[in-house]
Order: C-alpha cells, then sequence, then structure tokens
C-alpha cells in the first residue's frame, strides 16, 4: 500500500538559516510528489510537483526539492528561511490510478528571530 | 476568479446528529475530493466525485456520504456523529480523472461533535 513518512513532527531553525524537511514514500512505481503548505486556520497550498523528468524542481516561496527514487525520498529545501514560512508543510504521494493523494502526518515548521 | 469555497467554517453538533457540509470548486474545475484532517495529523482521503458519480472511497464508514451536482458542487454529510467525527473537512478541487493529484484546497470546514 502507498504510504508517505516525515520522519520530523516539528523542526525549529533559525531566520536566514538553510531548511531541510525529509520526506519518504512507498509506491510500487513512479510516483507523483507533491509539497503542501497550511498555514494556521487555512487550507492547504501547494508548494512543488513532481510528475518526472528532472529530479530537482523548483517550486513557489523559493523552495525546492530534490526526488531520489533509490532513496524513495522527495526532501524539500530552501536555502534561506523567512520568519513568514513558520507553518505545516505536507508531503504527498498521487496515485496514478488518479484517484486518491496520500498525505504524509506533516511536519510544523518553527522559525525564530 | 473564485477558489475553492466551503460552508460553514465552523461547526457545533452532538452525538447522533447529522451534519451537511458543502464546497464550491475552483473556476474551471470538474472534480471534486473530501479529506478529513484530525488535530495533528495529515489529510486522510474520504472520497472523490466525478460526472455526479463517486469514483473512488477511502477507508471511511457508510455514514459518510456525498453529491456533486451539475454545477460540480459537492456535499459531504455524515450522519449518526460520534466524537471521533472531530476534525477540519477539507475540500479540494481539480480538473478532469484520473487526475496528477494535484489539487485545490478550501479553507475547510472545522466540527466539533460533543
Amino acid at each position: 500500500a502507498q504510504s508517505v513518512t516525515q520522519p520530523d513532527i516539528h523542526i525549529t531553525v533559525s531566520e536566514g538559516a538553510s531548511l531541510e524537511l525529509r520526506c519518504n514514500y512507498s509506491y510500487g512505481a513512479t510516483p507523483y510528489l507533491f509539497w503542501y503548505v497550511q498555514s494556521p486556520g487555512q487550507g492547504l497550498q501547494l508548494l512543488l510537483k513532481y510528475f518526472s523528468g528532472d529530479t530537482l524542481v523548483q517550486g513557489i516561496k523559493g523552495f525546492e526539492a530534490e526526488f531520489k527514487r533509490s532513496q524513495s525520498s522527495f526532501n524539500l529545501r530552501k536555502p534561506s528561511v523567512h520568519w513568514s514560512d513558520a507553518a505545516e508543510y505536507f508531503c504527498a504521494v498521487g496515485d496514478t490510478g488518479g484517484f486518491k493523494t496520500i498525505f504524509g502526518a506533516g511536519t510544523r515548521l518553527f522559525v525564530k528571530a | 476568479d473564485a477558489g475553492v469555497t466551503q460552508s460553514p467554517t465552523h461547526l457545533i453538533k452532538t452525538r447522533g446528529q447529522q451534519v451537511t457540509l458543502r464546497c464550491s470548486p475552483k473556476s474551471g474545475h470538474d472534480t471534486v475530493s473530501w479529506y478529513q484532517q484530525a488535530l495533528g495529523q495529515g489529510p486522510q482521503f474520504i472520497f472523490q466525485y466525478y460526472e455526479e458519480e463517486e469514483r473512488q472511497r477511502g477507508n471511511f464508514p457508510d455514514r459518510f456520504s456525498g453529491h456533486q451536482f451539475p454545477n460540480y458542487s459537492s456535499e459531504l454529510n455524515v450522519n449518526a456523529l460520534l466524537l471521533g467525527d472531530s476534525a477540519l473537512y477539507l475540500c479540494a478541487s481539480s480538473y478532469g480523472t484520473p487526475n496528477t493529484g494535484e489539487l485545490f484546497f478550501g479553507e475547510g470546514s472545522r466540527l466539533t461533535v460533543l
């Protein structure tokens, strides 16, 4: 069965520091992979997506992610974090059968001044 | 361009009652998916509607049912509410099916069951 694991429940980084959020997935074929962000009291917003091709994908707000098939990972990175990046981040895999998207449990990012 | 809109934003019910949540998809979208997000958890897939039919259902009991209207809007109904149904219910829209899983979410309906 497909699954998504985000090993870190929460992470704290200093403003201006780099960020990496980890994501591992279990899927039988090459999946569609996503990162979404959820600010308090808000719905989820798509940050970036991977379908095929270049394994390093760029997203909005300066985020990028790298697909590593050998490690079944899709880690999210940002070179310099801003206080406004504090939110919950969800990694997700899209069922290539096309109906459901499976989300990880999320990683809460705290940014300290 | 209106995004995904959900109503109501908050509601409180008691055990055993029934609730209906509503969703209007983003303009141009024809597929609606519903997710349940319990506190501290990621969203869990309930079901997806396309062409007024349920295309796939997640691991939720029959107490959870839905409907899609010709204008693509959708309703989620939950009968015989349990305390454990307290959660944020998210509607997500997309175009076509099978789709790529790229979803546009509403801000959710926060259901509290007492």
